[in-house]
């Protein structure tokens, strides 16, 4: 199993510019979360999908959108990428209520 | 809102104990966890704590729970340099399984 990947590993945007971060699971998880941590901060959460076809907002939504076709990925998009959002992404999966969370790498984003 | 606190930086010298305190505000949390970030990665559950235990103990990890000061410490007993991490607490949203994480404890340890 290669658990959480994530692509790309680091990305450089303009302001302005749209891209879509990748994350996949192979442990055939329903919860999937994406996180941005910001330096010396904690992880915020964006958004989380507990299945195919359903995603909700977390705590700090604005500026992104995800989508949930499958139970293996759930990518995040940046549609008009601002400095604000220059941070490293998680993403993360859960097995069930009562799993842990286990995180991919992380993608880390600069935006200039 | 949630809100789980960490002080920001702790420093010992390799063989002492660590303890890396945390205190949150959602009483009503299942589980509190305790996860660690090696430099570049990311996060790597440590260890957790059932909300009605007071102590959890794992190899050279232990865990206290103090519900009614919600207060939750981990401590590393023999800390080796491999332990020098960033190291979250987080609790469990009441709505669902998110996590709400603190602010993390950045541990140093020097030989």
């Amino acid at each position: 199993n290669a658990g959480v990947t994530q692509t790309p590993k680091f990305r450089i945007l303009k302001i302005g510019q749209s891209m879509t971060l990748q994350c996949t699971q192979d442990m055939n998880h329903n919860y999937m979360y994406w996180y941005r941590q910001d330096p010396g901060m904690g992880l915020k959460l964006i958004y989380y999908s507990v299945g195919a076809g359903i995603t909700d907002k977390g705590e700090v939504p604005n500026g992104y959108n995800v989508s949930r076709s499958t139970t293996e990925d759930f990518p995040l998009r940046l549609e008009l990428a601002a400095p604000s959002q220059t941070s490293v992404y998680f993403c993360a999966s859960q097995g069930s209520s009562t799993d842990t969370q286990y995180f991919g790498p992380g993608t880390r984003l600069t935006v200039l | 809102g949630e809100d789980v606190e960490q002080s920001l930086f702790l420093s010992v010298r390799e063989g002492d104990s660590s303890v890396i305190n945390c205190t949150y505000t959602d009483s009503s949390s299942t589980y509190l966890y305790w996860y660690k970030q090696e430099p570049g990665a990311g996060l790597q559950l440590l260890t957790y704590i059932f909300s009605n235990m007071d102590m959890k103990q794992d190899q050279r990890l232990t865990v206290l729970l103090n519900k009614k000061d919600k207060h939750l410490s981990l401590r590393i007993a023999d800390t080796q340099t491999g332990d020098s991490a960033i190291y979250f607490c987080a609790e469990e949203d009441t709505g669902f399984q998110k996590l709400v994480f603190g602010t993390g404890t950045r541990l140093l340890v020097s030989p």
